[in-house]
C-alpha cells in the first residue's frame, strides 16, 4: 500500500527567507502525481503544486518549487521569499495515474508559520 | 478554474438529528466525488469515494448506515449525517474529480456541531 509521510510537525521561517517542507512517498507503481496543498485557517484546501512522476523537471510556480527525486521517493517543497500569507498547513499527497479509483494518499501536514 | 461549492457551511444540530450536506461542483461534471473528515490539526481522512449513478465506496471503519452518500448527478453529491451524536461533530470536506482526472478539486468545506 502506498503511504506518504511529512516528518515535519512545525517548520518556523522568517519572513523573506527560503524554507523547504520534505514529504517522502512508498509506492510500487511506476506512474502517479505528486501534490502539495496549503490549508489555511478559513480551511479551504488550495492547490500548490503538482508533480508528474514521468516528468523529471521540477515543476515550479511563482515562490514555491519542488525537488523531485524519483528513485529516493522524495518530494519536498521549497518556498521562496516566504510571505506572512503563506502560514498554513501545508499536506503532500499522492495519486496514482490510471488506478481508477482517484484516491488521494495525504501525509500528516506541516504546519508552517512565518515570522514577521 | 474547477469550482466546488459545499452547503452549508456550519451546521448545528441536537443529538439525533441528521443532517444533509451538500456538494456541488459548478463549471464542470464530476462523476466521482469524495467524502472526507477531518479532525482538529489533522490530516484529512478519506471517509467514501461517491460514483455518479451507482454506489458509493465506503473505506474501511466508515460506517455506510451512519453516513449515507447519493450521487444522483453529474453536479452533486450529498452525504447525510443520520442519528447524529457530538461524536459525529467535525469538519467535512467534499472534492470532485476533475474532468482529466488528475487532480481534485475540494469544496471550503463544512463545520457540523452536534450538540
Amino acid at each position: 500500500a502506498q503511504t506518504v509521510t511529512q516528518s515535519q510537525p512545525e517548520m518556523s521561517v522568517q519572513e523573506a527567507e527560503t524554507v523547504t517542507l520534505s514529504c517522502t512517498y512508498d509506492t510500487s507503481e511506476s506512474d502517479y502525481y505528486l501534490f502539495w496543498y496549503k490549508q489555511p485557517p478559513s480551511r479551504q484546501m488550495i492547490l500548490v503544486i503538482r508533480q508528474e512522476a514521468y516528468k523529471q523537471q521540477n515543476a515550479t510556480e511563482n515562490r514555491f518549487s519542488v525537488n523531485f527525486q524519483k528513485a529516493a521517493k522524495s518530494f519536498s517543497l521549497k518556498i521562496s521569499d516566504s510571505q506572512l500569507g503563506d502560514a498554513a498547513m501545508y499536506f503532500c499527497a499522492y495519486m496514482r495515474s490510471g488506478s481508477g479509483t482517484y484516491k488521494y494518499i495525504f501525509g500528516t501536514g506541516t504546519r508552517l508559520k512565518v515570522l514577521a | 478554474g474547477a469550482v466546488v461549492s459545499q452547503h452549508p457551511s456550519r451546521v448545528i444540530c441536537k443529538s439525533g438529528t441528521s443532517v444533509k450536506i451538500e456538494c456541488r461542483s459548478l463549471d464542470f461534471q464530476a462523476t466521482t466525488m469524495f467524502w472526507y473528515r477531518q479532525f482538529p490539526k489533522k490530516s484529512l481522512m478519506l471517509m467514501a469515494t461517491s460514483n455518479e449513478g451507482s454506489k458509493a465506496t465506503y473505506e474501511q471503519g466508515v460506517e455506510k448506515d451512519k453516513f449515507l452518500i447519493n450521487h444522483a448527478s453529474l453536479t452533486l453529491s450529498t452525504l447525510t449525517v443520520t442519528s447524529a451524536h457530538p461524536e459525529d461533530s467535525s469538519f467535512y470536506i467534499c472534492s470532485a474529480l476533475g474532468l482529466a482526472s488528475n487532480e481534485q478539486f475540494f469544496g471550503p468545506g463544512t463545520r457540523l456541531t452536534v450538540l
